[in-house]
């Protein structure tokens, strides 16, 4: 089936610093990924769809300067949690779905990153 | 933002009992999909069923959809410890590729 891989599965960082995690789709090739945000014992919350070869819509409320997404090729997507604060502590995972796909299908999710801020 | 909510929020049953959870939505939708998800873990998809269906089965697991009510519902028959997990369900609206998730039902199996 297909593979998404996400990189770091955690990271600590101090605060004030900068994290980067990677989503890969590793055997398909995805247009279109999305970035969640998971806090303990709630759902995931959608921050934003990244789209290959352009800019990536933000959902309401989700600051674009401070999340930078960056999907350079059809497998790898990148958020940039920029000036980390404890705040941002929280599980990040990304979806891939691939490439033709119609809307109505499933995506394919990684294994997510619990980035801590300490 | 979230599409809906789910109920029970929390379900503790035995295990060999059967497990049923809830979920209600919005708005139209294209399709709506059940994902299960281990502790600090990532996501599984179990099940997807279109609008146009009223239910679905894959193996131990049942979904029913009623577009009339916005409400779907997974059942889990025969549950076992492996089952405990949170559950949630998924909507991809007609008009959008957008993937949104419920709530989410943490159930936990008794031995």
């Amino acid at each position: 089936g297909a593979v998404v891989s996400q990189h770091p599965s955690w990271v600590i960082c101090k605060s004030g610093t900068s994290v980067k995690i990677e989503c890969r789709s590793l055997d398909f090739q995805a247009t279109t990924m999305f970035w969640y945000r998971q806090f303990p014992k709630q759902s995931l919350m959608l921050m934003a769809t990244s789209n290959e070869g352009s800019k990536a819509t933000y959902e309401q409320g989700v600051e674009k300067d401070k999340f930078l997404i960056n999907h350079a090729s059809l497998t790898l997507s990148t958020l940039t949690v920029t000036s980390a604060h404890p705040e941002d502590s929280s599980f990040y995972i990304c979806s891939a779905r691939p490439t033709g796909t119609p809307k109505a299908t499933e995506a394919f999710f990684g294994q997510g990153t619990r980035l801590t801020v300490v | 933002s979230q599409q809906g909510e789910e109920d029970p929020q929390a379900l503790s049953i035995q295990e060999g009992e059967n497990a049923t959870m809830n979920c209600s939505y919005k708005t139209s939708i294209n399709n709506l999909q059940w994902y299960r998800q281990n502790s600090g873990r990532g996501l599984v998809h179990l099940i997807l069923i279109r609008s146009n269906e009223r239910e679905k089965h894959s193996g131990r697991l049942r979904v029913t959809l009623d577009t009339s009510k916005k409400s779907s519902s997974l059942l889990i028959t025969a549950s076992r410890a492996a089952d405990t997990a949170s559950y949630f369900c998924a909507t991809v609206r007609s008009e959008a590729s957008k993937i949104i998730f419920g709530s989410g039902t943490r159930l936990s199996i008794r031995p």
